[in-house]
């Protein structure tokens, strides 16, 4: 048990599908990341929350929608993805944002695109 | 651009050797250095480094930072197959989220 739970821990889409993964913390944290983790990359960053706003977008196709309803729970909406957007996607939770906070990650979930 | 350089990036040794691994780093504002272990799915926080020339020790696990050189490397000694894992070294820049380097994956085989 991490603190951190992703929701599912596989899934198979095709390109016209929708989905949505799923990621809550138990720790009371306040800030959430949502991050794609692809073979031979860093970790990249996709979108931040901060108190449940949005503060970090980087560059991240439109087909890729974040929800944060309260600041125990992040979604990641999925819709016209593409064969490369196949990947581990972690969910990560830290105290606050931009300060000295280690990173608590989920387990993540394994997408295939076919 | 901030960017987090990690060396080797694969590593094979046997059941009770030491292995040293890299990080090198450039960013603006740096605020700490983080070291995470990933064995199967979630990287598990090890150790955050912010001052040069402390060390942070875990059993057989140790880091240090180096703020004038940019680099930080961490230590395992006396392996075991349970240290096989994919280690990642993340800088933490003032007021942006972690940037990640590749990793180094190690196997430690009996």
């Amino acid at each position: 048990e991490t603190g951190v739970t992703q929701t599912p821990r596989h899934l198979v889409m095709g390109m016209t599908n929708k989905k949505s993964l799923k990621c809550e913390q138990h720790l009371g944290h306040n800030a959430m990341y949502w991050y794609k983790q692809s073979a031979k990359k860093p970790l990249e960053l996709m979108f931040v929350y901060s108190l449940e706003e949005r503060v970090e977008n980087n560059s991240v196709p439109s087909r890729f929608s974040p929800e944060c309803p309260n600041s125990s729970h992040l979604f990641l909406h999925l819709h016209t993805l593409q064969p490369e957007d196949s990947a581990l996607y972690l969910c990560a939770s830290s105290q606050d944002f931009g300060v000295n906070s280690p990173l608590h990650f989920g387990n993540g979930t394994r997408l295939t695109v076919t | 651009e901030d960017k987090v350089v990690q060396s080797p990036l694969s590593l094979v040794v046997h059941e009770g050797d030491t292995v040293t691994l890299n990080c090198s780093y450039e960013v603006t504002n740096f605020r700490s250095l983080l070291w995470y272990k990933q064995e199967k799915k979630a990287p598990t926080f090890l150790f955050m480094l912010t001052s040069s020339g402390i060390e942070k020790k875990s059993g057989r696990l140790s880091s240090i930072l180096d703020k004038k050189e940019l680099f930080s490397i961490l230590n395992i000694t006396a392996t075991q197959t349970g240290d096989s894992a994919i280690y990642l070294c993340a800088v933490c820049p003032a007021g942006t989220a972690l940037i990640f380097g590749k990793g180094t994956t190690l196997s430690v085989s009996s």
